[in-house]
């Protein structure tokens, strides 16, 4: 167990939706990373938050967003849902987002949009 | 773009073999390569990783090799057991950019 948790586990819902996952970071981290998981496409990361500030962004559509809650938690935000977005969703978590810090992976919650 | 190239896609060995993963970058602003192993159904972990001014770094039975000059690194994994079975992603740092994973299977 890592210490990062997200929910839901599962999540189906239909083209055309918006969809919110939650992320809680290990204690005492500061930095979260949002990331998605395809099968043909591996482990694409999406943004990074440190300390409620966006640190880096990267493929990101725009139809996604995200935020980092003064209590540290994190939500990814997707919206306009289409079938391409079925996948699973990490986020993981660091002491300090600098770069060399070990990031903790969540579970992941599995997306499915029919 | 695709920032790391990592192969094969897929492994299989017999227990006690020594797989190899190899990953190859192209942006040399990367100044932190790890590698992590994920079980189906987790998240990946941090298995090991290395800063480009070494040249090779080892834990347990897995070593990373690292070649700055040719723009490559590789995970190798000494007497490999069946639980090593996994998929295994290689990383760069600098912005978080991960291999397209090779699934390791090592049969009994």
């Amino acid at each position: 167990d890592s210490g990062v948790t997200q929910t839901p586990k599962h999540l189906i819902t239909a083209t055309g939706q918006r969809v919110t996952l939650r992320c809680s970071p290990r204690s005492g981290d500061l930095s979260v990373y949002w990331y998605q998981q395809s099968l043909d496409q591996g482990l694409q990361f999406l943004i990074q938050y440190y300390n409620g500030e966006e640190r880096a962004k990267g493929n990101i559509l725009e139809r996604f967003s995200a935020q980092q809650f003064p209590d540290l938690h994190s939500e990814l935000n997707l919206s306009s849902l289409e079938l391409g977005d079925s996948a699973l969703y990490f986020c993981a978590s660091s002491v300090s987002g600098r770069v060399g810090n070990e990031q903790f992976f969540g579970p992941g919650t599995r997306l499915t949009v029919l | 773009q695709q920032q790391v190239k990592q192969s094969p896609q897929s492994l299989i060995v017999q227990k006690g073999g020594i797989p190899i993963i190899n990953c190859a970058y192209e942006n040399t602003a990367f100044d932190y390569f790890p590698w992590y192993q994920q079980f189906p159904g987790k998240g990946p972990a941090l298995l090991i990783a290395i800063r480009p001014d070494v040249s090779e770094k080892k834990e347990g039975r897995f070593t990373i090799s690292f070649n700055k000059s040719a723009k490559q690194f590789s995970l190798h994994i000494m007497d490999s057991q069946p639980g090593d079975s996994a998929t295994y992603f290689c990383a760069a740092w600098g912005k978080s950019t991960f291999g397209d994973g090779t699934t390791l299977t090592v049969k009994p």
